[in-house]
């Protein structure tokens, strides 16, 4: 039973180059989310897919997309990566909405230089 | 007043003593409430959610005080294991799709 699964673990991005962070669950869920964490900062919600088709901005959209691709999976894409970008991405799903809770994805180190 | 707050810490405690965290939530509507525990470079995972009436998972103890608008959690006989960041989480509503963290308060357990 693998949960939450996101790839890479690791990445070193030069200023300004693109990439797109992945994420899968087989657990069924409805919603998915993207969070960021940052030391002091807590872990901050850059985007989310309540249900397949439907995306929504979070706290801290600026500078990524995401896409639904289908129930399963939800990606992030940084277009053009900034220092500022420079975090550790978790990825979450939750059955649905309401009282439940979300489970986790391993996360990914991204460091922008 | 940020959504929910908790004490930073860090706590740094002997084996064997009790600890006790407390978070507090802005929303008074907020219907659901968990305790999350963070290791070092890990993910998030849950270590329980709390019920209106408190509930109690071997050494651990979490209650609600809707009133007052705070959640705890009790650790008893803390064991070097227990070392992480604990992480409070609130559901601001039944029909919402966000869930709100704290910053998390960090417990390091000494031998």
């Amino acid at each position: 039973n693998a949960g939450v699964t996101q790839t890479p673990k690791f990445q070193v991005l030069k200023t300004g180059q693109s990439m797109t962070l992945q994420c899968a669950q087989d657990m069924n869920h409805n919603s998915m989310y993207w969070y960021r964490q940052d030391p002091g900062m807590g872990l901050r919600l850059i985007y989310y897919s309540a249900s397949e088709g439907t995306t929504d901005k979070g706290e801290v959209p600026n500078g990524y997309n995401v896409s639904r691709l289908n129930k399963r999976e939800f990606s992030l894409r940084l277009e053009s990566a900034a220092p500022s970008q420079t975090s550790v991405y978790f990825c979450a799903s939750r059955p649905r909405q309401g009282n439940t809770e979300a489970f986790f994805g391993q996360g990914t180190r991204l460091t922008v230089v | 007043r940020k959504e929910v707050e908790q004490d930073p810490g860090p706590f740094n405690v002997p084996e064997g003593a009790t600890v006790a965290f407390n978070c507090t939530y802005s929303n008074s509507a907020s219907q659901s409430f968990f305790w999350y525990r963070q290791d070092c470079r890990k993910e998030p995972k849950l270590l329980m959610s709390v019920y209106s009436s408190g509930n109690e998972d071997g050494r651990f103890t979490a209650q609600l005080n809707r009133a007052s608008q705070y959640i705890s959690l009790l650790i008893r006989d803390s064991k070097l294991s227990d070392s992480a960041t604990y992480l409070c989480v609130v559901n601001p509503g039944a029909g919402s799709y966000q869930l709100t963290f704290g910053k998390g308060t960090k417990l390091s357990v000494i031998p």
